[in-house]
């Protein structure tokens, strides 16, 4: 099946630095690449997506973008800011969806 | 609409009873799944459905049945419950197609004793 690493597991940056997640995966039939922000107790939510035809994408203060070839993809967020601070997750589909372990992301005011 | 809903939100069973964790949604989404989330491992997926009538095993399907009898909805029953089976259980739907976002319910948290 779908192995799918990410990280850091922890990542601590001042308010305003900006702040870079990683995963890699396994099978290269997998076409679809979502990012999830988790905050405490609550649910996974969409925070940006790309696919398998795009190279990067952009949404305000936050990229991803994805290396085929190589099987990874990143998460850039810019100007962090402390209500940045949560549990970000990648997954990986392709036609069910594997999560990575999860970054807990602290932004310190 | 409500999304996804799962029922109930929390549950605390005695190990060896059997329960059924509820997910209904209301976006007609053709594809449903089941994950648990455990301290520093992510989200692990336990069963998924493509559509009613079909479903299928994830990562860590032992212990679990589902089914799925319409598109609006796709139980997950502990067959028999352990203590490895404490967790926090999330179900999403996503519309048809494998590059399409899922959309999570609230959460279950369990705890077999």
């Amino acid at each position: 099946g779908e192995n799918v690493e990410q990280h850091p597991s922890t990542l601590s940056v001042q308010e305003g630095d900006s702040a870079v997640i990683k995963c890699t995966y396994s099978d290269s039939a997998s076409n679809y690449f979502p990012w999830y922000k988790q905050e405490l107790g609550k649910r996974p939510q969409l925070i940006i997506d790309i696919r398998s035809n795009v190279g990067e994408k952009k949404d305000q203060r936050i990229a991803v973008t994805l290396n085929k070839t190589a099987k990874h993809f990143s998460l850039h967020i810019t100007e962090t800011q402390p209500e940045d601070s949560a549990v970000y997750f990648c997954a990986v589909s392709r036609g069910d969806m594997r999560f990575g372990a999860g970054t807990r992301l602290t932004v310190k005011p | 609409n409500a999304g996804v809903t799962q029922t109930p939100k929390f549950q605390v069973l005695k190990t060896g009873q059997s329960m059924t964790l509820q997910c209904a949604q209301d976006m007609n989404h053709e594809y449903m799944s089941w994950y648990r989330q455990d301290p520093g491992m992510g989200l692990r997926l336990i069963h998924y459905s493509v559509g009613a009538g079909i479903t299928d095993q994830g990562e860590v399907p032992n212990g679990y049945n589902v089914s799925r009898s319409t598109t609006e909805d796709f139980p997950l029953r502990l067959l028999s419950a352990a203590p490895s089976q404490t967790s926090v259980y999330f179900c999403a739907s996503s519309a048809t197609g494998t590059n399409q976002p899922q959309h999570f319910g609230d959460g279950t948290r369990l705890s077999i004793l």
